[in-house]
């Protein structure tokens, strides 16, 4: 069973461009959403992340936009830069849960072309 | 302060086999955590352990089994290696308390590569 459903799968932006990506959840325990960014040969790091007490969350060109009510959250890439081709995860955990586990969304590679 | 630190890199082993992965998590971070990371499944958890004790299980066959020492340092081994089993093997750390802390950055290393043949 998929809880994280991830879109699109891949995407292709104009460098200056805006880079929208989806994920819908289905457990309704999960209240920390993250945003990993993995580039070629390295590890997913963190970008951003949201609790479900706000509905946006703004960190200098990122942004999360979170929509409690249709389990839905999406990260927005504004002034998409070449820089910015990677590959983004989305992700859930039940933070109030007593072990930590990050239930991840299968990815989107982006590639932003100068 | 020091990341996520994964040996070896990259590994090569014949189906049959078995191997250990080795995992150091950044200085004060007492959960460890591990993912398999496939074009087709992307990232998936495996465990989870926390204070030598393991935490948390995916849904994954006995052969893929973890432990934990008291430096918070952790290893998995996967046993009688398949070649479904090749994959990029993800190790993250956290701060956590004994309870909860779920909303808390998890750092990845870099991985590894396993490839089975």
């Amino acid at each position: 069973q998929q809880q994280v459903k991830q879109s699109p799968q891949s995407l292709i932006v104009q460098k200056g461009g805006i880079s929208i990506i989806n994920c819908a959840y289905e457990n309704t325990a999960f209240d920390y959403f993250p945003w990993y960014q993995q580039f070629p040969g390295k590890g997913p790091a963190l970008l951003i992340a949201i609790r479900p007490d706000v509905s946006e969350k703004k960190e200098g060109r990122f942004t999360i936009s979170f929509n409690k009510s249709a389990k839905q959250f999406s990260l927005h890439i504004m002034d998409s830069q070449p820089g910015d081709s990677a590959t983004y995860f989305c992700a859930a955990s039940n933070s109030g849960g007593s072990n930590y586990k990050l239930t991840f969304g299968k990815g989107t590679l982006l590639t932003v072309n100068p | 302060k020091a990341g996520v630190t994964q040996t070896p890199r990259y590994l090569i082993k014949t189906r049959g086999q078995q191997v250990t992965l080795s995992c150091s998590p950044i200085s004060g971070h007492r959960s460890v955590s591990w993912y398999q990371q496939t074009p087709g499944q992307g990232l998936q958890f495996l465990f989870e352990y926390f204070s030598e004790t393991q935490r948390n299980k995916g849904n994954f066959p006995g052969r893929f089994s973890g432990r934990q020492f008291s430096n918070s340092r952790s290893e998995m081994n996967v046993s009688t290696l398949e070649l479904g089993d090749s994959a990029l093997y993800l190790c993250a750390s956290t701060w956590s308390s004994g309870t909860g802390g779920g909303n808390t950055e998890a750092f990845f290393g870099q991985g590894t590569r396993l490839t089975v043949v």
